[in-house]
């Protein structure tokens, strides 16, 4: 069964630190999309990414990297030199061709940064 | 890309009433999705909209629970019936144009229910 896990409730960083959101995940699909979305405390769900199964590759985005590994069914979420702007709940969540592009969802990981 | 619009933003509803969520968006589009966040938890999906055909519902969701209309395809609603103080979450509307293999799923901005 599709599953996406992320063991980290809840994180706490100073300003300027670098900090990794974990996602591992769970399909027994061959073909999958993976994402990640950030929650501010405004409530919407805004895209940060999207990765297909095989592309491998790391990405980085300004500040944001991520590293997708098959080999370990993880797509950990890289912030370097955090801003308190980066304060949100952050989720990864997993889609599986064939299955109507619906989204299961990780249980989110809250980071706040203080200043 | 897509833009949702879902009406109402908020609401306090009295329990054992019911409330209708309306989900528009700027483009059509095969299915739309709807999903529940309880406070503090993550995004559960309750059920797909297709236009034409009953909504699929997930597992723990039912339709006399949360009727969903599809009447064309830029439009759906999601009821929430009989309400009780566990329903207060925010419920979300999303749709994945083209599916999820060209692009990435949009939401709208949730409607945030309290149930007193």
């Amino acid at each position: 069964a599709q599953k996406v896990t992320q063991a980290q409730t809840e994180i706490s960083v100073v300003e300027k630190e670098d900090v990794t959101l974990d996602c591992v995940y769970e399909t027994r699909d061959t073909t999958y999309y993976l994402f990640w979305y950030k929650q501010p405390p405004s409530g919407e769900l805004v895209f940060l990414i999207r990765r297909n199964s095989f592309d491998e590759q790391n990405e980085i985005s300004g500040r944001y990297s991520w590293n997708f590994q098959k080999s370990t069914s993880s797509f950990n979420f890289t912030i370097t030199a955090s801003q308190v702007v980066d304060s949100a709940v952050y989720f990864c969540a997993l889609s599986e061709t064939g299955n109507t592009d619906k989204l299961i969802f990780g249980t989110g990981t809250r980071l706040q940064v203080f200043p | 890309s897509a833009v949702i619009s879902q009406k109402p933003s908020r609401d306090i509803c009295q329990r054992g009433t019911s409330l209708t969520i309306q989900c528009q968006v700027d483009s059509q589009v095969t299915m739309m999705f709807w999903y529940r966040q309880q406070p503090g938890q993550s995004l559960t999906l309750i059920a797909t909209a297709n236009q034409g055909s009953e909504a699929t519902y997930e597992s723990g969701f039912v339709i006399d629970k949360f009727p969903i209309s599809r009447p064309n395809l830029t439009f759906s609603t999601l009821t929430v019936s009989n309400m009780s103080p566990e329903d207060s979450s925010i419920y979300l509307c999303s749709v994945v144009p083209g599916g999820t293999g060209n692009t990435e799923a949009f939401f709208g901005q949730g409607t945030r229910l309290t149930v007193v």
